[in-house]
């Protein structure tokens, strides 16, 4: 079993809808889970961080967590074309540990 | 402009001709990172540094050195590359917090390697 685990879709949805992208993670003592944005041939970009349980808004993003079922979801409103990227979710375990686990990220393709 | 840059962008070797890739950040950063990515397996740690001096190894340290003697830079070392060295490779940096690291990444803009 992966560490951190996503959908590698792709995930088609027209122009307007939700996209809904989820991960789910193995190491129960995890603290810190990010959602980053890599556009094709590009690097990697943070777009969301989270640590507590529950909503964390931010424009058009909201990141979800649930530590008891060890599951994180990336929500896209509004989808836009120039969403259309990979989505990599990043778990980080607690403590002196000073690893980021990344998985193998969600296509997202957003079509007009 | 805060930046992360990496050299080469692209490089073509043969196996066995040893290459170092470059990375810079200019963030006075403490905490630096190289990964690699390949196709349906992420990106995975291969050193990381917290701080001058301090490096530890990621998930796939073999057939890569570092080294950290000033705080902006990390380059990493292939000293015989082969064949599955082959991969887009990415320098990263975070910020510190009270705990260690953030977590929250900077990337460089990559360096596609291919090894022949």
């Amino acid at each position: 079993q992966k560490e951190v685990e996503q959908n590698s879709g792709p995930l088609s949805v027209p122009e307007g809808a939700i996209a809904s992208l989820n991960c789910t993670y193995s190491d129960r003592v995890s603290q810190s889970f990010f959602w980053y944005r890599q556009y094709s041939g590009k690097s990697p970009e943070l777009i969301m961080s989270i640590y507590s349980n529950g909503d964390k808004e931010d424009g058009r993003f909201t990141a979800q967590l649930n530590k008891a079922s060890q599951y994180v979801s990336l929500l896209i409103r509004d989808s836009q074309p120039s969403d259309s990227a990979t989505y990599l979710c990043a778990v980080r375990r607690s403590g002196g540990y000073n690893k980021l686990i990344f998985g193998a990220g969600t296509r997202l393709a957003v079509h007009p | 402009e805060a930046q992360v840059t990496q050299n080469p962008r692209y490089l073509i070797t043969v196996t066995g001709k040893k290459l170092t890739v470059t990375c810079s950040q200019n963030m006075n950063h403490e905490y630096m990172s190289w990964y690699r990515q390949d196709p349906g397996l992420g990106l995975r740690q291969i050193y990381y540094s917290m701080n001058v001096e301090v490096t530890d190894k990621g998930d796939v340290p073999e057939g890569y050195k570092v080294s950290r003697k000033e705080k902006r830079n990390f380059p990493l070392i292939l000293e015989s590359p082969s064949p599955n060295q082959t991969s887009l490779y990415f320098c990263a940096s975070s910020p510190p917090t009270g705990t260690g690291y953030s977590g929250e990444l900077f990337f460089g803009e990559g360096s596609r390697l291919t090894v022949l």
